[in-house]
């Protein structure tokens, strides 16, 4: 079974630019939840899908945004990058959700904003 | 919102010493979940703990939840070098669906 799948794994943008990262999870997982991690903050939940919906949404800037299609695939969004937007995005899968069960994460995009 | 804090941040052994870390929460958990993270690589499910008071074992690792639900530990005995990496907590509250994930603890290990 393939484990989640985060494109690209490493990106470099500029501030002001967006950008849009993309995250397969597990076949058979409906949930996909983001997280955000630097090293000052650690581990910050972002947002998680379920069934195309968003279900929770972490204390973000409206600058984030996400959604999840049909086959359960998601994407994230962050528009006019900032500086400390720099960090490694992590995504992760689960059958029921959040909490319910483990987390299966992917490898991670980190961004770069210079 | 939710308080978790995990200690301590950062822990260095020598290689066979013992390594524990703790995680609190300021409200009643309804179940508790404990990841590791090597480095450059991601978070890696190790556990999930659900009843009061309960421990679990995977071989040298013992886990365990508070009796107050509020509270759990992760103690690795004799450590290897195959246990760098750091450890979280995450959390759930009853009723809430998001985790909410400790800080972390850093472990790094003398040959």
């Amino acid at each position: 079974k393939a484990g989640v799948t985060q494109t690209p794994r490493y990106l470099i943008k500029t501030r002001g630019q967006q950008v849009t990262l993309s995250c397969s999870p597990i076949s058979g997982h409906r949930s996909v939840s983001w997280y955000q991690q630097t090293p000052g903050q650690g581990l910050q939940f972002l947002f998680e899908y379920f069934s195309e919906t968003q279900r929770n949404k972490g204390n973000f800037p409206g600058r984030f945004s996400g959604r999840q299609f049909s086959n359960s695939r998601s994407e994230m969004n962050v528009s006019t990058l900032e500086l400390g937007d720099s960090a490694l995005y992590l995504c992760a899968s689960s059958l029921e959700g959040e909490g319910v069960g483990e987390l299966f994460f992917g490898e991670g995009s980190r961004l770069t904003v210079l | 919102g939710q308080q978790v804090m995990q200690i301590p941040q950062y822990q260095h052994v020598q290689e066979g010493e013992d390594f524990t870390t703790y995680c609190n929460s300021s409200t009643t958990l309804s179940n508790i979940q404990w990841y590791k993270q090597r480095p450059g690589g991601h978070p890696v499910f190790l556990i999930q703990l659900v009843k009061s008071g309960e421990v679990k074992k995977q071989k040298r690792l013992t886990f365990q939840f508070g009796e107050a639900k509020k509270n759990s530990s992760l103690h690795i005995t004799a450590t290897q070098t195959t246990d760098v990496g750091t450890y979280f907590c995450a959390l759930r509250r009853g009723g809430a669906q998001k985790l909410v994930f400790g800080q972390g603890t850093r472990l790094t290990i003398n040959p």
